[in-house]
């Protein structure tokens, strides 16, 4: 089973700044990576997949990159509702799909 | 317009076994490449995938629940059943429904059902 790794934890970011997360395999998962957001009480968000490609209706400020095992998803000038918890998957080796633990991304 | 939603017991007993559907609208699971899948989360912890059935009825299970859980489909009422045996309060979690294409991201999703297990 593939392990995803995500830090920080936690990451304080002020409204209007920039919030790079980090998403480590433990195999290589070549581009078969997904992002998600999710919101209290709310389904996940599907933001990126094939490490790198917006899914429908997703704002440009959002953007992902890496292959192989290190991955970063990175949000530009944050606005307030993207104030959530991020999540990465990876769907290279099924089953199982696995995911990561999660990125919290709060107000500084 | 695509949606998916949950639906079953939000409280069931240790040992009892669990039955969700998933009740879908804005497309078929009878198309070529399209999957559901049980996902499941619980409080405060990270997602973690149960099953996938996709259009030709071939199914997918973790193999740590795979004694546990079944998925079918009912394509003539665009339904997905999980059933999961064994119920423990370890299996307290929301549990969504996903689709997705085969091994690929879950682009929709339900908007989740809290299962408590307690006695």
């Amino acid at each position: 089973e593939i392990v995803l790794t995500q830090s920080p934890a936690t990451l304080s970011v002020s409204p209007g700044e920039r919030a790079t997360l980090s998403c480590r395999a433990s195999q290589n998962v070549y581009t078969n990576l997904a992002w998600y957001q999710q919101k209290p009480g709310q389904a996940p968000r599907l933001l990126i997949y094939a490490a790198s490609t917006r899914a429908t209706g997703i704002p440009a400020r959002f953007s992902g990159s890496g292959s192989g095992t290190e991955f970063t998803l990175t949000i530009n000038s944050l606005q307030s509702e993207d104030f959530a918890v991020y999540s990465c998957q990876q769907y290279n080796d099924w089953p199982p799909s696995t995911f990561g633990p999660g990125t919290k991304v709060d107000i500084k | 317009q695509v949606t998916l939603r949950e639906s079953g017991p939000a409280l069931v007993k240790p040992t009892q076994t669990l039955t969700l559907t998933c009740t879908f609208s804005g497309f078929s699971l009878s198309t070529s490449g399209l999957c559901v899948s049980w996902v499941r989360q619980p409080p405060g912890k990270a997602l973690e995938w149960l099953a996938m059935i996709d259009w030709d009825e071939d199914k997918y299970y973790n193999t740590f629940l795979k004694t546990r859980v079944t998925i079918s489909k009912d394509p003539s009422k665009n339904q997905v059943v999980l059933t999961m045996t064994n119920m423990d309060p370890v299996d307290t979690a929301t549990y969504y429904c996903a689709r997705s294409g085969r091994f690929y991201a879950f682009d929709k999703w339900g908007q989740g059902t809290m299962v408590t297990v307690s006695s």
